[in-house]
């Protein structure tokens, strides 16, 4: 079993609609959270960053995370057809270096 | 310079043949990762440097995989005898002290044949 796991989609929904992302994982060590996204052909472009449990709001970003459930979540309100890209949850522990990716959730926005 | 700059960005390589991977990474930032993401999978960890330091290598999936960073910024990935399952995209990302997330760069992807 993966330490981090994604549905890797694909997902499909018109301009406007609200999305939500989601990963869970295993590693209760795991304390720091990030969202990135990956247009196709570039490199991962961090979204969201978080640490432990609760609610961040970036704009029309929102990242949730829920340590007793293991569970992360990205919504996405008022999507648009740029949001269309690969959104990639990652996660690492207290004092660590390394994250631990999902495999993607692959998202287009339809005008 | 602005952000993470690997080259080049493709590479074709026959099987058996070494190849270098270049990665200058955001100016003044001492951490410098390696990541190697196949095809519709999330990247994973090869190597960590702190300035020149190599301190953490356990992603390194053979001993055909070498990585220097001999002055503290350019890093370079070494690739010796290549592989078909090398092919893939490997990215380089930095990281300031006191900063959470990486930078990446764009990647470089390599196709050994």
């Amino acid at each position: 079993q993966k330490e981090v796991e994604q549905d890797p989609g694909p997902l499909s929904v018109p301009e406007g609609a609200i999305v939500s992302l989601n990963c869970t994982y295993s590693n209760s060590a795991f304390q720091y959270f990030m969202w990135y996204r990956q247009y196709s052909r570039k490199g991962p472009e961090l979204l969201m960053y978080t640490y432990s449990s609760g609610n961040k709001e970036d704009g029309r970003f929102t990242a949730q995370v829920d340590k007793s459930s293991k569970y992360i979540s990205l919504f996405i309100r008022d999507s648009q057809p740029s949001d269309s890209a690969t959104y990639l949850c990652a996660m690492s522990a207290r004092g660590g270096n390394q994250f631990y990716f999902g495999t993607g959730t692959s998202l287009t926005v339809i005008p | 310079g602005a952000g993470v700059s690997q080259s080049p960005r493709y590479k074709v390589a026959k099987r058996g043949q070494d190849v270098a991977l270049r990665c200058d990474p955001i100016s003044g930032h001492v951490s410098l990762f390696w990541y190697q993401q196949a095809l519709g999978q999330g990247p994973e960890f090869l190597t960590y440097f702190q300035n020149e330091a190599q301190l953490d290598k356990s992603g390194l999936p053979s001993d055909r995989f070498f990585a220097e960073r001999p002055e503290g910024s350019v890093s370079t990935l070494k690739i010796q005898r290549t592989q078909q399952e090398d092919s893939a995209v490997y990215l380089c990302a930095s990281r300031n002290r006191g900063l959470n997330g990486y930078t990446f760069g764009s990647g470089t992807r390599l196709t050994v044949v």
